[in-house]
C-alpha cells in the first residue's frame, strides 16, 4: 500500500538558521507531490508542487525552496528562516484527485 | 476574493443535532470537489467527494450546486467524535492537478 512519510514532527529553529524538511512516498512511482503550509488559524496554502524528478512549480514567492532529487523524495528548504515561516508544513501526494498527507512538521521560528 | 470561502465557525452543537456547512468557490472551471476533515494538530484526511447529483455516506451528505458555485456538507445525528475542522477543497482545472483548500469550519459537538 502507499504511504507518505514526513519528518521531523516538530522543529524549533532560530531566525536566520537553515531549514530542511524531507518527505518520502512508498508504494507508488512518479507521484505528484505537494508542500502546503498552514499558519495558525488559517487555511492550507500551496507552496510547491512537483510532477517529476527535478520539476518544481512554485505557487507563491517566498523565503522557501523545494527540490525533488529522487522520484519519491520531496524536500522543502530555506537558507535563512524568518519569523513568518512558522507554521504547520504538510507534504501531500495526489492519487488521481485524492490527496494523502504526511503527518506534518510543526515549525516554530524563534 | 478567496478562491474557496467558508464560514470559520465555530459551530457549537449538542450531540444528536443536525448541522450544515457551506462553501463557495470562485473558479467556475473547477472540476472536482471534496470535504476533508482535520483534527486538532493533525493532517487533513478525505471525508468525502462531492458530486453534482449529491452523495451520502452514513450520517454525512454532500451536495454541489455548480450554477451557484456552492458546496454543502450536512451532518445528521452529530457525535462527540465529529468535533473537528471541516475543509472544503476544490481541484482547479488547468495548470496541473492542484487542490485549493478553504480555511475550514470548526465544529464542536457537546454533551
Amino acid at each position: 500500500s502507499q504511504t507518505i512519510h514526513q519528518w521531523p514532527a516538530t522543529l524549533v529553529q532560530p531566525v536566520g538558521s537553515p531549514l530542511s524538511l524531507e518527505c518520502t512516498v512508498e508504494g507508488t512511482s512518479n507521484p505528484n507531490l505537494y508542500w502546503y503550509r498552514q499558519a495558525a488559524g488559517r487555511g492550507l496554502q500551496l507552496l510547491f508542487y512537483s510532477v517529476g524528478i527535478g520539476q518544481i512549480s512554485s505557487e507563491v514567492p517566498q523565503n522557501l525552496s523545494a527540490s525533488r532529487p529522487q522520484d519519491r523524495q520531496f524536500i522543502l528548504s530555506s537558507k535563512k528562516l524568518l519569523l513568518s515561516d512558522s507554521g504547520f508544513y504538510l507534504c501531500a501526494w495526489l492519487l488521481t484527485v485524492e490527496a494523502f498527507f504526511g503527518q506534518g512538521t510543526r515549525l516554530t521560528v524563534v | 476574493r478567496k478562491e474557496v470561502e467558508q464560514d470559520p465557525g465555530p459551530f457549537n452543537v449538542p450531540e444528536g443535532a443536525t448541522v450544515a456547512f457551506n462553501c463557495t468557490y470562485s473558479n467556475s472551471a473547477s472540476q472536482s470537489f471534496f470535504w476533508y476533515r482535520q483534527d486538532c494538530r493533525k493532517e487533513p484526511k478525505l471525508l468525502m467527494s462531492v458530486y453534482s447529483s449529491g452523495n451520502e455516506d452514513g450520517r454525512f451528505t454532500a451536495q454541489l450546486n455548480r450554477a451557484s458555485q456552492y458546496i454543502s456538507l450536512l451532518i445528521r445525528d452529530s457525535k462527540l467524535s465529529d468535533s473537528a475542522t471541516y475543509l472544503c477543497v476544490v481541484n482547479r482545472s488547468g495548470g496541473g492537478n492542484k487542490l485549493t483548500f478553504g480555511t475550514g469550519t470548526q465544529l464542536k459537538v457537546e454533551l
